[in-house]
């Protein structure tokens, strides 16, 4: 079963404007990461943002973090047509050396049209 | 340095078959997950390796097992083929003790199709 819930499933916006995918969850977190996925292949790690930390940046990437509402966002600002892909939350219950047993959300497929 | 490599890249197999799948870690790691993906969803936890141990695992039947080699290589086995085994097979793999780092570093995947 999936813990999170990404909203919207997909979304197509032009290149230069930002991107905003949601992320919601149920059980509680050590962390939550979001990855990105071009076309069924391997993921690779955007950014992990930990239970006690409410906002992190990373380049063009703004994650943020609500554990009261078990909930998080993705922003991709100035997106490009290269963003293109499908990006996934997941969730870690445990952290540190114990965890990585990740729980996916559904995705949410971003296309971005030049 | 190498990332993670997985291997085959692909495979068709017939119901009732079994199947393995191989995994080599990014350098320097010792901790190696796997998630099955199917085709439109996340993808989902099915164990984890560490110190050659199955450590953690998923909601998978026992047809699913898996085995991690001293070089801390992985192999992933699926016994009696069923149709919904089909997916997306990923290995990932983390660093060790004392990183504890939750980042995990993904392979490009096996692509299993059953039919």
């Amino acid at each position: 079963s999936q813990q999170g819930e990404e909203d919207p499933q997909a979304l197509s916006i032009q290149e230069g404007e930002n991107a905003t995918m949601n992320c919601s969850y149920k059980t509680s977190i050590n962390n939550l990461q979001w990855y990105r996925q071009n076309s069924g292949r391997g993921l690779v790690h955007l950014i992990l943002i930990r239970s006690n930390e409410r906002e992190k940046h990373s380049g063009r990437l703004r994650v943020t973090l609500d554990t009261s509402k078990k909930s998080s966002s993705l922003l991709i600002t100035a997106s490009r047509a290269a963003d293109t892909a499908s990006y996934f939350c997941a969730t870690d219950p445990f952290g540190g050396h114990a965890g990585n047993m990740l729980t996916f959300g559904g995705g949410t497929r971003l296309m971005v049209k030049p | 340095d190498a990332g993670v490599t997985q291997s085959p890249t692909h495979l068709i197999k017939t119901r009732g078959q079994q199947v393995t799948l191989r995994c080599s870690p990014k350098s320097g790691h010792d901790t190696v997950s796997w998630y099955q993906q199917a085709l439109g969803q996340g993808p989902q936890f099915i164990f984890q390796y560490y110190e050659e141990e199955e450590r953690q695992r998923g909601n998978f039947p026992d047809r699913f097992s898996g085995h991690q080699f001293p070089n801390y290589s992985s192999e992933l086995n699926v016994n009696a083929l069923l149709l919904g085994d089909s997916a997306l097979y990923l290995c990932a793999s983390s660093p060790g003790f004392p990183s504890g780092s939750n980042e995990q570093f993904f392979g490009p995947g096996t692509r299993l199709t059953v039919l």
